[in-house]
């Protein structure tokens, strides 16, 4: 059936590297994306989000990229801080508007 | 501007018992959504609301689980009675419109023992 997916459950770096997290979606129908962030105890908040419209769209230090031929969506955070640590969820918004979420990968960075 | 609040934020109850939760939405917000992630595992959609209107309530898991939006305002959700594997973290989101960024709670965590 239709599912969002996340390649890797749990992505560990370096304070300063570039982090790359990745997502698999199946509903061709979906026009709308978003990155989550959800730190301990608290909700998912907003990162940024894409429409299938865009390849690319940038924000302060993540980059959001679609590609529609393969169905894959990617985060990318440039200079990874500690306060980074969090899971990330994606997002899509299918034609039902009920934004449908992947399982989440966690985030460690190490000082 | 208040963002999505829950209540409580978390509760720990009784295999048996009932509970309610409580989301009050972004003021203005039409659409409401219900979420749960159990332990390690996605976020799963419950319900959605469109001002007191359910639109779809295609993720509620059983007949245990009431969702109610008074006046198209604030929603609760009820787990009645609550079963152990009902324990997860429970999210609120709300949206403007359909199609558009939905704001989310900080949850709440309920424990079934």
């Amino acid at each position: 059936g239709e599912s969002v997916g996340l390649h890797l459950p749990t992505l560990s770096v370096q304070e300063g590297d570039n982090s790359i997290i990745n997502c698999a979606y199946s509903n061709s129908a979906s026009d709308y994306f978003i990155w989550y962030k959800q730190e301990s105890g608290k909700g998912p908040q907003f990162i940024i989000d894409i429409r299938s419209n865009m390849d690319k769209r940038q924000g302060q230090r993540v980059t959001v990229l679609l590609n529609k031929t393969v169905k894959h969506l990617s985060l990318q955070i440039a200079a990874t801080q500690p306060g980074d640590s969090a899971v990330y969820f994606c997002a899509e918004i299918p034609a039902s508007y009920i934004p449908t979420f992947g399982r989440g990968t966690s985030l460690i960075v190490h000082p | 501007e208040a963002g999505v609040t829950q209540f409580p934020s978390h509760s720990v109850i009784e295999k048996g018992q009932t509970v309610t939760l409580r989301c009050d939405p972004i003021s203005g917000h039409d659409n409401l959504y219900w979420y749960r992630r159990v332990m390690g595992k996605e976020i799963k959609f419950l319900l959605h609301f469109v001002k007191e209107s359910k639109q779809d309530e295609s993720g509620m898991p059983n007949n245990r689980f009431l969702a109610e939006r008074t006046g198209g305002t604030y929603s609760t959700l009820k787990v009645q009675p609550a079963e152990l594997e009902d324990s997860g973290v429970y999210f609120c989101a709300s949206s403007q419109m359909m199609n558009t960024e939905a704001f989310f709670g900080q949850g709440t965590r309920l424990t079934v023992v």
